[in-house]
Parts: C-alpha cells; structure tokens; sequence
C-alpha cells in the first residue's frame, strides 16, 4: 500500500491564481481530511470527507472547495490563492471517527 | 483558552535522561486521545493512542487523567532518534467528528 500520497510537494503561486492540491489513499478509508499547518497554530481542519460525495466544513474553510466523486480520492480546491494561504497542506484518512488518522506527506505552498 | 495546550518548548533533555510532556484539554466531553511524533519538515505519525488505564510501549509510557483532564507522555533512556515534535490529540463526537491538535511540544535530545 502506497498510504496517503499528495501532489505536488511544493508549490509557487502567485496572488489570484488557482491551483487543486490532489490527494489519494488506497486503504479504502472512508474518513478523509484537509490540514492546514502554520507555526504556533498546530494543525487546523479545513474541509473534511466521511465518504464519497459527503463533505463538510471544518475550522478555516474559507477560500478552499473540496469535493470527493471517489473514495480514493480528496482534492482541495484554492480558488483565488492570498499570501495567507501560505502554509504546508496535509491530507489524512481513516477507515472510522474513531481510530487514528494517516497523514500524507504534505504539500508546501507559497503565494506571493 | 485553547481546546488543547501544551508547553512549546523547547526541552533539550541529555542522552539517556527521562522525560515528560503534559498536554490539557478543556472540552470533558473528549472520548479519544493520541500522542503523534513529527519530525521537521515531516507528516504527524502516530506515536501511540492514550487509554483509560494508561499504556505503555517500550520506552513510552502514556496516561490520561480525565478528572484533571490532562495527557501525558513519558519516554525513558531517551535516544537521540526521540528528537522531534510531540503533538497531543484529542478527539470528541457530537454526531460527526472532532479532532483537535496541540501545537506541539518540541525535544531536542542532546549527546
């Protein structure tokens, strides 16, 4: 098993652009997130999947769409990129609410 | 006050010492909670889960108090391999879930 993969690893933008951070998992988890991790604020929840076609908010949604047609799959969405959505990205799954989560290896954007 | 806070840091412990991390939580109504490892430039890896009875893998010992609603995590003979940042963990469920993260509690294991 591959785990949770992302692309790319890191990103240049520039403000205005739009761009989609991609994330797959072959562990046929149900359960599947979005982070945001900037210094001395931990990891925030940005959007989150509990299965195919079920999204929902989480803690800093604003300027990011999500959707998710299959299970494998959890694109985050950056529609207008801002210098405040420099950050590193994380996905993670898991297979229930209750057991612990995989992350992947992040996504490190910028936007100028 | 934050739903999970934990001392920053950093703690620049010697080669083979003992250390501990407390991580507190303010919501009662949290039902699961993990210790996570991340290393720089890294993804959060789960370290171990935390149980009622406290658990204990290796050299790490976790225990949950939920009448004082405190976390904590204990790692003897430390190596110098434990460098890393430690993230506390809580989860809740109010019909869909809520997991929150600790800022992070840096180590620095020192030769």
């Amino acid at each position: 098993n591959a785990g949770v993969t992302q692309t790319p690893k890191f990103q240049v933008l520039k403000t205005g652009q739009s761009m989609t951070l991609q994330c797959a998992q072959d562990m046929n988890h149900e359960y599947m997130s979005w982070y945001r991790q900037d210094p001395g604020m931990g990891l925030r929840l940005i959007h989150y999947s509990v299965g195919a076609g079920i999204t929902d908010q989480g803690e800093v949604p604003n300027g990011y769409n999500v959707s998710r047609s299959t299970t494998e799959d959890f694109p985050l969405r950056l529609l207008s990129a801002a210098p405040s959505q420099t950050s590193v990205y994380f996905c993670a799954s898991r297979r229930t609410a209750q057991e612990t989560q995989y992350f992947g290896p992040g996504t490190r954007l910028l936007v100028l | 006050r934050k739903e999970v806070e934990q001392d920053p840091g950093p703690f620049n412990v010697p080669e083979g010492a003992t250390v501990a991390f407390n991580c507190t939580y303010s919501n009662s109504a949290s039902q699961s909670f993990f210790w996570y490892r991340q290393d720089c430039r890294k993804e959060p890896k789960l370290l171990m889960s935390v149980y009622s009875s406290g658990n204990e893998d290796g050299r790490f010992t976790a225990q949950l108090n939920r009448a004082s609603q405190y976390i904590s995590l204990l790692i003897r003979d430390s190596k110098l391999s434990d460098s890393a940042t430690y993230l506390c963990v809580v989860n809740r469920f109010f019909g869909n879930e809520k997991l929150t993260f600790g800022t992070g509690t840096r180590l620095t294991i020192i030769p």
